[in-house]
């Protein structure tokens, strides 16, 4: 079965400062996908990226940057000079298969990110 | 202006009421998905439809009953709920090839249902 961990539960950081969110996983399958997604106080989950498990680079999108390490089985999102704006709940997720054969998404708990003035 | 859009936003309603959650995704998607956000836990899928039809009921009460009509369309009907079901129902769209995930699969979503259930 698939599982994904954020340790973190709640960070809070000052604004400009550097955060790391965590993100470990756990799947059996050979070919697998991760994914990062925002949710601001309006409730929407907004897609972030999208990493094939082919694919270790690491990935850099302005201010948003990605690491991801297959050997330790982890996904984690860098926030550089953090703003205000980026406070969320943070959710990394992992393509996943439901029983019957669909796909689905398999979240972690998230992480809220609180970036103060 | 979000490609997928939910009806209503907020609900309130009482244990013997009826209602229905709507959702409708303009990207062109031919699967849809209801998933459940209560506080404290993961998100959890509680309904999946590829091309108009049910593939996936991940244990969910009866009272619960959802309703795809179109590729556009999904609905949740609602009766007899329990205050425990009080969540954000969040509604999602994706692109679906066969033989499982691939590369062109990724799931957006709606802003979600806030209901509250007395």
């Amino acid at each position: 079965a698939q599982k994904v961990t954020q340790a973190q539960t709640e960070i809070s950081v000052v604004e400009k400062e550097d955060v790391t969110l965590d993100c470990v996983y756990e799947t059996r399958d050979t070919t697998y996908y991760l994914f990062w997604y925002k949710q601001p106080p309006s409730g929407e989950l907004v897609f972030l990226i999208r990493r094939n498990s082919f694919d270790e680079q690491n990935e850099i999108s302005g201010r948003y940057s990605w690491n991801f390490q297959k050997s330790t089985s982890s996904f984690n999102f860098t926030i550089t000079a953090s703003q205000v704006v980026d406070s969320a709940v943070y959710f990394c997720a992992l393509s996943g298969h439901t029983q019957g054969g669909s796909e689905k998404l398999v979240f972690g708990k998230g992480t809220k990110l609180t970036v103060n003035p | 202006e979000t490609g997928v859009t939910q009806t209503p936003r907020h609900l309130v309603m009482g244990m013997t009421n009826k209602k229905s959650l709507k959702c409708e995704q303009h990207l062109g998607h031919n699967a849809m998905y209801w998933y459940k956000q209560s506080a404290k836990k993961p998100l959890e899928l509680m309904f999946v439809y590829n091309f108009k039809e049910q593939t996936e009921n991940n244990s969910v009460p009866s009272r619960f009953s959802p309703e795809c009509p179109n590729s556009s369309h999904l609905f949740l009907h609602l009766h007899t709920l329990q205050p425990e079901d009080s969540a954000l129902y969040l509604c999602a769209s994706s692109q679906n090839l066969a033989g499982g995930w691939g590369e062109r699969e990724t799931q957006y979503f709606g802003p979600g249902t806030r209901l509250l259930v007395l």
